[in-house]
Order: structure tokens, then sequence, then C-alpha cells
């Protein structure tokens, strides 16, 4: 069965540090999400694209996180530099719609721990 | 903007009843309804939808209904087993597709 992917599961480093995450969607899915989502909370949308262009992103600290899907497929999603605030599990979600129906699936997510 | 409200955020059962998640919704236009179950440490697993155009859907052990109405939708578990203890979120989607909205999720457990 067709999966989205993520790496890496887990991620320590320390504040003011760079970090980067990778999503690969499930193949043919041209929507692709990031949310993060902190202990205890539902996941919280940071970026969408729409194959390589970005959709939504309203909700990203721009300042500090980037996101980028070059080529439309893969995506990563970057913290430079990160804050003890930013330790949260970020998952990655694809969805093709072509039922008609906005049925995301979600990777097993990257949990980050800033020290 | 949509919000999600999600009720209880924790749930025990004992091991061969049922289970009731409560979630109403703000926004009239949404019109799809999934509900995801984590567990711990993994990503959400879509477990079961309802879209606006049906009031009812049933998978084996596991409903949901939808109230457009009153804005309100529930996931029915039946004989519950212990494999089905996780957190369970509820969420909400606009029409145009996008970001979904979570509720705040409840804790299921299932004692043996």
């Amino acid at each position: 069965e067709a999966e989205v992917a993520q790496s890496p599961r887990y991620k320590i480093t320390e504040k003011s540090q760079a970090v980067a995450f990778w999503c690969d969607p499930i193949s043919g899915h041209a929507t692709l999400y990031w949310y993060r989502q902190i202990l205890g909370q539902g996941p919280e949308l940071l970026v969408q694209f729409q194959d390589e262009s970005v959709v939504d992103d309203s909700q990203l600290p721009k300042d500090r996180f980037s996101a980028e899907r070059l080529k439309g497929v893969d995506s990563t999603l970057k913290i430079q530099p990160a804050e003890l605030g930013d330790s949260a599990m970020y998952l990655c979600a694809s969805s093709s719609r072509t039922s008609g129906w906005n049925e995301q699936f979600f990777g097993p997510g990257t949990r980050l721990t800033v020290l | 903007g949509e919000n999600v409200e999600q009720h209880p955020s924790t749930l025990s059962v004992q091991e061969g009843d049922s289970a009731v998640i409560k979630c109403t919704y703000s926004d009239s236009a949404s019109n799809y309804f999934p509900w995801y179950k984590q567990e711990l440490g993994k990503g959400p697993q879509l477990i079961i939808d309802i879209r606006s155009n049906v009031g009812e859907k049933k998978d084996q052990r596991i409903a949901v209904t939808l109230n457009k109405t009153a804005k309100h939708f529930s996931l029915h578990i039946t004989e519950t087993q212990p494999e089905d203890s996780a957190v369970y979120f509820c969420a909400a989607s606009p029409p145009q597709g996008g970001k979904l909205i979570f509720g705040q999720g409840t804790e299921l457990s299932v004692k043996p």
C-alpha cells in the first residue's frame, strides 16, 4: 500500500541550529501539506503545495521557516535558527482529490526536540 | 475561520463496550469530515470519513454520523478492543479543499 515517507523520524538539536525535514508523498499526489503538531493538540497547517507552487503559507513563520517542493514531488521543510518552542511533531500529508474530496494521508512524522 | 470542538478529551471504556466521540464545527460551508486514529509516536491514520451529502456511514465496528443543521458529527466504535486505544481526531474541510481543521483530540483507553 502506498504511503507517505518522512525522514528523519527523530531529530534532536540545540537552539539556534538549523534543521531540515524531508517528505516524499504518495506517488501521483499533487497536493502536499506540512503540519505541526504540538503534544496534546491536533495538527495545524504550516504550508500547502499544489505541485511545486505554494498555495497556503499563511501560518508559516517565514522569518525562520522555509519550505520547497522544487520538482513538484518530494519536499523539504527547514527551520533556521531553531527555537525551544519549535519542539513538536512535524507531519507531512498528501492528497490527490481524484475522488473529489479532500482525503489527506499522513506520514509517520518527524519528532523534533530543541534543547 | 473554521473552528472544530471535540469532546470528551479522555474516554475510558471496558472492552466490549461502545465509545462515542463528538465534534462540532463552525463553518457551515465545510463539506468533508474525516476521522483519524493516532497511536503513540505515529502519524494520524485515516480510519473513516463522511461527506456532506451523507448522514451516516458505517465500516465494520466504526460508524460516523453527520447533522449538518446542528453542525455536529460523531464517531461511534462498537465492541471496543484494547487495540482501539489511541488518540482520535476529528477534522473538517472547506469545500475547496486545503487545510484540515482538527479538533483537540480524544484519548481513548479500552481496558481489558
